[in-house]
């Protein structure tokens, strides 16, 4: 159960696209097509953004999509907006009703 | 609107107890699984615990193990979290969580517990 890894933080410009990668291994992230991503601004708690990998939930902008290669999954989020300032977690289903977290990736809009 | 309140966070030594609740409204409690996420200060989400609909099947993250209980009372549509033997580690924001499709869909606002001397 240890965390999966993702980059402490990644910057982009207003319109530019960013990407966040979510490292995990054979067990979790490769294993399963079952990735989520969550936004959480300061004080706030999480949304979901992303779920199954790729699905974005009911009143999620398009501007955000989510992909996976082995055992790398992967957040872009195209058009940065100023709004899109916050932290960024991945998660993934890890086998036997369990989850496990990414470390967290702070997305700074230039 | 569906909502997830938690209450009875608080302050306690290590070594003591607490017990968290969730009184959820909005939706058809009995018939989701339900979760307890927790986030230590300035640190990453954890994921803590599972329990099945009908309370018959519950899962923890290694670290809680054996100290932690998730239970739920269908009849009052809420969640419940017995902590015990409790470690300066332990001290976060726990949120009830309502997960759908492996994903953590609705929070709760969170309530904070300290575990300190």
């Amino acid at each position: 159960q240890s965390a999966l890894t993702q980059p402490a933080s990644v910057s982009g410009s207003p319109g530019q696209s960013i990407s966040i990668s979510c490292t995990g291994t054979s067990s979790d992230v490769g294993n399963y097509d079952l990735v989520s991503w969550y936004q959480q601004h300061p004080g706030k708690a999480p949304k979901l953004m992303i779920y199954e990998g790729s699905k974005r939930p009911s009143g999620v902008s398009y501007r955000f999509s989510g992909s996976k290669s082995g055992n790398t999954a992967s957040l872009t989020i195209s058009g940065l907006q100023a709004e899109d300032e916050a932290d960024y977690y991945c998660c993934s289903y890890a086998g036997s009703s369990t989850y496990v977290f990414g470390t967290g990736t702070k997305v700074t809009v230039l | 609107e569906v909502q997830l309140v938690e209450s009875g966070g608080g302050l306690v030594q290590p070594g003591g107890s607490l017990r968290l609740s969730c009184a959820a409204s909005g939706f058809t409690f009995s018939s989701y699984w339900m979760s307890w996420v927790r986030q230590a200060p300035g640190k990453g989400l954890e994921w803590v615990a599972n329990i099945k609909e009908d309370g018959s099947e519950k899962y923890y993250v290694d670290s809680v193990k054996g100290r932690f209980t998730i239970s739920r009372d269908n009849a009052k549509n809420s969640l419940y979290l017995q902590m015990n033997s409790l470690r300066v580690e332990d001290t976060a924001v726990y949120y009830c969580v309502t997960p759908a499709n492996d994903a953590f869909d609705i929070w709760g606002q969170g309530t904070m517990v300290t575990v300190s001397s």
